[in-house]
């Protein structure tokens, strides 16, 4: 079986401020996929980042960045200097043999940022 | 074109009615998919269609009844319907539906409330 938990389930801070949103996961897959999305008010889910499970290299995409820790079992994502256009709710997912190669999502994180 | 195109937005219905929602996607995906995602919770896997053919169903009730025509479109019937079914339905593409690592695209959602 697989998990991903987003232990955080809103945050709120004001704009330019950084913000770190926390994934971790359990899966007994030795080869797996994680993803960020995002998911705006107007509701479709937009994907961010996909990362395997051998490639632990972190990523910076403009304001985003994403930490990939095998030894932790963490893919947190941090985005830069916040905007109110990031206020959104992101979900963290895994997906992996052991469940099919089906999507496993986090509960999700609501960011507000406020102007 | 990147788009996933879901009709209607939003939808009232009975629990007598029938209705159906419609997705479509000209990108030239080869996997289909609905998602069910209530109030503050993650997007819930209900159908997956792989070249056409319907590949998973997560033990989903017969009242829900989905449908292929083709490549570019994805209907779910909807009969018979409770209360409880109100959600937000999601659909969505992948170009390959045999790895784990699929970036999925989602659709806008229709926002289904069951009176």
């Amino acid at each position: 079986a697989q998990k991903v938990t987003q232990a955080q389930t809103e945050i709120s801070v004001v704009e330019k401020e950084d913000v770190t949103l926390d994934c971790v996961y359990e899966t007994r897959d030795t080869t797996y996929y994680l993803f960020w999305y995002k998911q705006p008010p107007s509701g479709e889910l937009v994907f961010l980042i996909r990362r395997n499970s051998f490639d632990e290299q972190n990523e910076i995409s403009g304001r985003y960045s994403w930490n990939f820790q095998k030894s932790t079992s963490s893919f947190n994502f941090t985005i830069t200097a916040s905007q109110v256009v990031d206020s959104a709710v992101y979900f963290c997912a895994l997906s992996g043999r052991a469940a099919g190669n089906k999507l496993t999502f986090g509960g999700g994180t609501r960011v507000l940022v406020k102007p | 074109d990147t788009e996933v195109t879901q009709t209607p937005k939003h939808l009232v219905m009975g629990m007598t009615n029938k209705k159906s929602l419609k997705c479509e996607q000209h990108m030239g995906h080869r996997a289909m998919y609905w998602y069910k995602q209530k109030a503050k919770k993650p997007p819930e896997l209900m159908f997956v269609y792989s070249y056409e053919k319907l590949s998973i169903n997560e033990s989903v009730p017969s009242r829900f009844s989905p449908e292929c025509p083709n490549s570019s479109l994805l209907n779910l019937h909807l009969h018979a319907l409770q209360p409880e079914d109100s959600a937000l339905y999601l659909c969505a593409s992948s170009q390959d539906p045999t790895g784990g690592d699929e970036k999925l695209f989602f659709g806008s959602g229709t926002q289904l409330s069951v009176l």
